[in-house]
């Protein structure tokens, strides 16, 4: 079957690193998304990666293992505003397949 | 603002009511799809169009009727909804399918009384 795993909620500090896991099992793969969500809001798209290894952008990075059907996005010096909920989604033979999401709070 | 609009951003109906949701993309691109996103649930992919020929139906229920009259316009027309279809419908495009970056709206809040 298909399926992506990530973990339900997640608390870190602000100033800290918080890496947000995803693994998955899909049909076929393209590439595999990671999209931010803020409550109300729309998702919006943060990094692709289709290739094995690290893809970095600013404070965000994003890596890829496709062997390992594994994959993990690293926020760091975190700030309030990333308090939100982080989607990892694969594109496999025919569409897009998310994850349930990962709601991130980040504290003070 | 990504480029996706939607309207209504809410609507409550009754469950004999007939109602319809609009998506309009303003980014050139050939794909748009209809998600369902309830509370604990993954993103569930409902339709897909490209180049305005639907290309994917995801065992929806018939209550749900799509319309994409050109690939900039998306509809979803609703009636005889039940009350476990409130959720927050969001549309999205994309250049083209497969591994493209989708670009999604802000979604409706539908309530279904």
């Amino acid at each position: 079957g298909q399926n992506i795993d990530q973990p339900t909620e997640m608390t870190a500090t602000e100033g800290a690193i918080v890496q947000i896991n995803c693994t998955y099992q899909t049909s076929g793969f393209n590439g595999l998304f990671w999209y931010q969500q803020h409550a109300g809001e729309a998702p919006t798209f943060l990094s692709y990666n289709v290739l094995d290894g690290l893809e970095e952008k600013g404070r965000f990075s994003s890596f890829l293992s496709r062997s390992k059907g594994y994959s993990y996005l690293l926020l760091k010096e975190l700030q309030m505003k990333d308090s939100a909920s982080y989607l990892c989604a694969v594109s496999g033979t025919y569409k897009y397949i998310f994850g349930t999401g990962t709601r991130l709070k980040v504290l003070a | 603002e990504t480029g996706v609009t939607q309207t209504p951003r809410h609507l409550v109906m009754g469950m004999t009511n007939k109602k319809s949701l609009k998506c309009e993309q303003h980014l050139g691109h050939n794909a748009m799809y209809w998600y369902k996103q309830s509370a604990k649930k993954p993103l569930e992919l409902m339709f897909v169009y490209n180049f305005k020929e639907q290309t994917e139906n995801n065992s929806v229920p018939s209550r749900f009727s799509p319309e994409c009259p050109n690939s900039s316009h998306l509809f979803l027309h609703l009636h005889t909804l039940q009350p476990e279809d409130s959720a927050l419908y969001l549309c999205a495009s994309s250049q083209g399918g497969g591994a493209d970056t989708q670009y999604f709206g802000p979604g409706t809040r539908l309530t279904v009384l």
